[in-house]
């Protein structure tokens, strides 16, 4: 089973500062057919997931242009330009190369 | 505007059943792949089982195969998970989510306990 980890596990932000958040998985997640089914996914609580990234760097729907992705292989990373008030709560990666797993999740706070 | 609504959650004893219905709308419900993803109270996400947009294809986590059956009626645009021999383990919030994972519905929560 493929085994994604976050870092960090918790990050105090300041509004209006960058953010970053990196996910490695235990093996590559380029699939035979040539995709890296990598993405990002947002969770307020009390609030479903929201997806915010997939295949590593897409943006879905709605889906502010703070936000970015990036990576390849084993290692991605979810970049926020500036971060608002809105921001906060979880970040988890998740892959469904291979079936589907998710990651620990990074929880995001306000300092 | 597409809607998932899960339904079918509750209470129910160490050993007994549930089946989950998710009604699906604002999708073309036969072309896309499905799952269950469940979350226990403030853990992380676990995904449980996906099944084809022709219900041909199903699989299941380890936790869960053999226990739990996903299916699905595209007349009805539901999808369904059967959960037997429940565990107290299997405690949770139930998401129903396209193949995606663009779309989740607001999910349904299973409890399980004697």
């Amino acid at each position: 089973d493929i085994v994604l980890t976050q870092t960090p596990l918790s990050s105090p932000v300041t509004l209006g500062q960058p953010a970053s958040i990196s996910c490695r998985s235990s093996q590559s997640l380029v699939h035979s057919d040539g995709s890296t089914y990598l993405g990002w996914l947002h969770q307020r609580p009390g609030q479903p997931p929201r997806l915010l990234i997939y295949k590593v760097s897409n943006r879905f729907s709605g889906v502010p242009d703070r936000f970015s992705g990036s990576g390849a292989g084993t290692d991605f990373t979810l970049k926020i330009s500036r971060v608002e008030a809105e921001d906060v709560g979880i970040y988890y990666c998740m892959q469904a190369t291979q079936l589907m797993t998710f990651g620990p999740g990074t929880e995001l706070h306000i300092k | 505007e597409v809607q998932l609504l899960e339904s079918g959650g509750g209470l129910v004893q160490p050993g007994g059943s549930l089946r989950l219905s998710c009604a699906v709308s604002g999708l073309n419900f036969s072309n896309y792949v499905m799952s269950w993803v469940r979350q226990a109270r403030g853990k992380g996400l676990e995904w449980i089982s996906v099944i084809s947009g022709s219900g041909g294809g199903t699989n299941y986590a380890a936790s869960v195969r053999g226990r739990f059956r996903i299916s699905r009626d595209n007349s009805k645009n539901t999808v369904y998970l059967q959960m037997n021999s429940l565990r107290v383990e299997d405690t949770a919030v139930f998401y129903c989510v396209d193949g995606g994972l663009g779309y989740w519905g607001r999910g349904t929560l299973v409890t399980v306990s004697s």
